[in-house]
């Protein structure tokens, strides 16, 4: 069975420091790892994701994440957090060849000015 | 080229009322599918349409229910409404079915937010 642990529901960063929210997922098979964000009011917007090619991902505003098999993580970095970085973010793993995403419970990323 | 439209974006419903929620997919893209999201559960997988018929299902009750018409638009229903049912629901649509890899990833739209009484 597929499953993800994000730590931390809440993490909160001053404007201009590292952004770090942690992912950890168990999986049978190879997986394929993504993580989505998700402002107010609004659906889900992929930010990256991993399927089976280099293990450091880049994705959109800034973003990346690391494939490590040996940690089973897939930990989501910026280097400068910016005040428009305040949302939730969501790490997943998809279920095989069925395509559906199994989602962790989310982090909450609060931006100190 | 215009994303995913899910309407309504906000309703209401009583206790043992049904609800009927519809997603347009993107242009070109066949394959639907439905997610739901709260606060206690998270976001979970309710099923995916890909060519009118339902590939896959997660573990929600027969009162959650689907359809995907010849356009690939969808609709889902949920039928005997309880208080828990309130949630947002979030309509994903994709190329195809099968696995996430290359183009083939999940594209949401701002979702259905339903409040039962």
């Amino acid at each position: 069975a597929q499953s993800v642990t994000q730590l931390g529901s809440h993490v909160s960063v001053s404007e201009g420091a590292l952004v770090l929210l942690r992912c950890n997922y168990s999986s049978s098979v190879p997986p394929y790892l993504f993580w989505y964000v998700q402002y107010p009011n609004q659906g889900l917007q992929l930010l990256l994701k991993y399927t089976s090619a280099a293990t450091l991902v880049k994705g959109i505003n800034g973003f990346e994440a690391e494939f490590k098999k040996s940690e089973t993580s897939f930990h989501l970095t910026k280097p400068s957090a910016h005040m428009s970085d305040a949302a939730e973010y969501f790490c997943a793993v998809s279920r095989g060849s069925q395509g559906n995403l199994i989602f962790g419970k989310g982090t909450k990323l609060s931006v100190k000015p | 080229k215009a994303g995913v439209t899910q309407t309504p974006r906000y309703l209401i419903k009583t206790r043992g009322q049904q609800v009927t929620l519809s997603c347009s997919p993107i242009s070109g893209h066949r394959s639907v599918s439905w997610y739901q999201q709260t606060p206690g559960q998270g976001l979970q997988f309710l099923f995916e349409y890909f060519s009118e018929t339902q590939r896959n299902k997660g573990n929600f009750p027969g009162r959650f229910s689907g359809r995907q018409f010849s356009n690939s638009r969808s609709e889902m229903n949920v039928s005997t409404l309880e208080l828990g049912d309130s949630a947002l629901y979030l309509c994903a649509s994709r190329l195809t079915s099968g696995s996430l890899s290359g183009a083939n990833v999940l594209t949401f739209g701002a979702g259905s937010r339903l409040t039962v009484l």
